[in-house]
């Protein structure tokens, strides 16, 4: 069975600050991780995924993620945050047992302050 | 090219009824996923579509929900005899195929039973 977990429901920063959105994983086969941004009304966008290539992951907008075996973590973080950041942002783990269906953690809101 | 569409975007229901939900893939991709999105349980797989292998319906949550998939296109969510539980956002994403990652999220329907 397949989990992720992210650590903190609401994060708040001030723009140009770092963004880090934490993100843990579980899963019984080697997984693809995603990070997933909503803004409000809208649906569901692709910021980056890891598929077993490189552990350092670039996506758009500026971020980027490190899988981190050992820590079962993929966190998610920007150098400098954006006014237009703001948003919520979801960690999903999948595996290929059969398509991707995926599994989401309950979703980090990030908040940036002038 | 166009994104992955559904409609409508938003439904009112009484409690009680039957409601259709429409998902429109991006053409030519043969996986299709139907996800709900509710303040109580966050964002769920539901079911998953492969061409015309069987569908995954393992996170149906109750007989009252089906999905179908005509043509290998177009796909329709049913939920009978709707409860105010099933009040949610329901999205819809495609991908290529069974081997791809990536997939492309619809804008959702907004459905909301009295």
């Amino acid at each position: 069975a397949q989990s992720v977990t992210q650590l903190g429901s609401h994060v708040s920063v001030s723009e140009g600050a770092l963004v880090l959105l934490r993100c843990n994983y579980s899963s019984s086969v080697p997984p693809y991780l995603f990070w997933y941004v909503q803004y409000p009304n809208q649906g569901l966008q692709l910021l980056l995924k890891y598929t077993s290539a490189a552990t350092l992951v670039k996506g758009i907008n500026g971020f980027e993620a490190e899988f981190k075996k050992s820590e079962t973590s993929f966190h998610l973080t920007k150098p400098s945050a954006h006014m237009s950041d703001a948003a919520e942002y979801f960690c999903a783990v999948s595996d290929n047992t059969g398509g991707f269906k995926t599994i989401f953690g309950a979703g980090t809101r990030l908040f940036v302050k002038a | 090219g166009a994104g992955v569409s559904q409609s409508p975007s938003n439904k009112v229901t009484e409690k009680g009824k039957d409601v259709e939900l429409r998902c429109d893939p991006i053409s030519g991709h043969t996986a299709l996923y139907w996800y709900r999105q509710s303040l109580g349980q966050g964002l769920e797989f539901l079911i998953y579509f492969q061409g015309n292998s069987a569908p995954d319906k393992s996170g149906l949550p109750s007989d009252r929900f089906s999905a179908e998939r005509t043509g290998g296109s177009v796909s329709t969510l049913t939920i009978q005899r709707t409860q105010q539980e099933d009040s949610a956002v329901y999205l819809c994403a495609s991908s290529l195929d069974d081997r791809s990652t990536t997939q492309y999220f619809g804008p959702g329907t907004r459905l909301l039973v009295l």
